[in-house]
């Protein structure tokens, strides 16, 4: 079944900390992408970083990283020196190709910057 | 490129009224996406369009619940006899069939209260 976890609820930091949010998924599929999604307390979510099944090299883009492993089905993200704006929930996704297009979201990540 | 926007932002009705939501796409977006989102979960995916063919309704979508997209471009969901537990924020996506890896981009949602 397709399922994606996010056993971090909350995460608090100081302003300029590194911090890593984790994300596992499940699926049946050998062809899916994952991806990050960002939602301030505006409440729009805001496409970060994806990810296909195919790649698992890691990379940095700005202040964000990601390191997308199969054998362990985890794809974790990384903001460094983060900032007071980083604050909002952060959401990870699955897509399959499998039974179309639905895509799955963790249930979130709230992360708190303080200055 | 002005993004998903939706209308209206906010929505409060009685329980048992009748409420339409509308979704317009970024433009060329052939597929549109609705999901709903509870507090302090991800969103659900709710239904799918390619075009003007509704692809995919999850279970979530009761028969008080229907959504069209007449001529492919924007859509609308409409909710019959609201019940309080309908309040929810509402969430419409697109993307582009021309991109394999099916990144949704979100508008700002509609969040509805019923009373």
């Amino acid at each position: 079944a397709q399922k994606v976890t996010q056993a971090q609820t909350e995460i608090s930091v100081v302003e300029k900390e590194d911090v890593t949010l984790d994300c596992v998924y499940e699926t049946r599929d050998t062809t899916y992408y994952l991806f990050w999604y960002k939602q301030p307390p505006s409440g729009e979510l805001v496409f970060l970083i994806r990810r296909n099944s195919f790649d698992e090299q890691n990379e940095i883009s700005g202040r964000y990283s990601w390191n997308f492993q199969k054998s362990t089905s985890s794809f974790n993200f990384t903001i460094t020196a983060s900032q007071v704006v980083d604050s909002a929930v952060y959401f990870c996704a699955l897509s399959e190709r499998i039974g179309g297009f639905k895509t799955i979201f963790g249930a979130g990540t709230r992360l708190f910057v303080k200055a | 490129d002005t993004g998903v926007s939706q209308d209206p932002r906010h929505k409060i009705t009685k329980r048992g009224q009748n409420v339409t939501f509308r979704c317009d796409p970024i433009s060329e977006h052939n597929r549109l996406y609705w999901y709903r989102q509870t507090l302090g979960q991800g969103p659900e995916f709710l239904t799918y369009f390619q075009n003007e063919a509704q692809l995919e309704k999850s279970r979530l979508l009761s028969d008080r619940f229907s959504a069209e997209r007449p001529k492919g471009s924007f859509s609308t969901l409409e909710i019959q006899r609201t019940e309080q537990g309908d309040s929810a924020m509402y969430l419409c996506a697109s993307s582009s069939l021309s991109d394999p890896t099916d990144t949704q981009y979100f508008g700002p949602g509609t969040r509805l209260t019923v009373l």
